[in-house]
């Protein structure tokens, strides 16, 4: 299995641009998480799917910040516009059913992502 | 509030010797509890999951529960240079999600 899968891996950007974060689950899995990473706040979910319904967004910072999931094998997290305090590494992960919900989180690659 | 704590580091420990990571959080609710290792820019990766009080043992590593003192940790007998990451304590309260603590960085040196 290739794993969770995210791009890009890199992406810098200028203040007031669009930035969309692509992810692609583990086949299987019933849950998808996005978080955002960084120094100060550590790692923070943002918002996770059940099925490809979002189950609870209330760790998305503000309304510049959306998360779709059109299918059981991809979802895109948007910021628009983007601001210098966005910089962070984002996280997608995964996790099947077997154990239940809080089964093994498998952890994508990551986004680091710079906005100027 | 609902935290997970741990003290950011680093923790420094000569090859061979334990090293103890220790995680506190507030909500007595909490289920289950994970720890995850994280290389520098690399991704988390659990490493170990406890749900019951006591100790449970995966090779050189030991995780250790005490819900009554809210309090879980993870230690790391014979430890390697490879050892050294930052290891993130991640908690559950009998919801889908996980709450995640800052992380403790742990050096070992040779």
């Amino acid at each position: 299995d290739a794993g969770v899968i995210q791009s890009p891996r890199h992406e810098v950007t200028e203040m007031g641009q669009e930035v969309t974060l692509r992810c692609k689950p583990i086949s299987g899995h019933d849950y998808l998480f996005w978080y955002r990473q960084t120094m100060m706040r550590g790692l923070e979910l943002l918002i996770y799917f059940n099925n490809n319904v979002p189950i609870d967004d209330s760790g998305m910072p503000e309304d510049r910040f959306s998360a779709k999931m059109p299918n059981a094998s991809f979802s895109t997290l948007k910021i628009q516009p983007s601001e210098p305090r966005d910089s962070a590494v984002y996280f997608c992960a995964s996790s099947g059913t077997s154990g239940g919900p809080t089964d093994t989180q498998y952890f994508g690659p990551g986004t680091r992502l710079t906005v100027l | 509030q609902k935290e997970v704590e741990q003290n950011s580091g680093p923790l420094s420990v000569p090859e061979g010797a334990i090293a103890s990571l220790n995680c506190t959080y507030s909500d007595r609710v909490s289920q289950s509890f994970f720890w995850y290792r994280q290389y520098s820019g690399k991704s988390p990766e659990l490493i170990m999951s406890i749900y019951s009080n006591g100790d449970k043992e995966d090779g050189r590593f030991t995780a250790q529960l005490n819900k009554a003192s809210q309090y879980v940790s993870l230690l790391i007998r014979d430890s390697q240079p490879s050892d050294s990451a930052t290891y993130l304590c991640a908690v559950n309260e009998n919801t889908d999600k996980l709450i995640f603590g800052t992380g403790t960085r742990l050096q070992v040196f040779p």
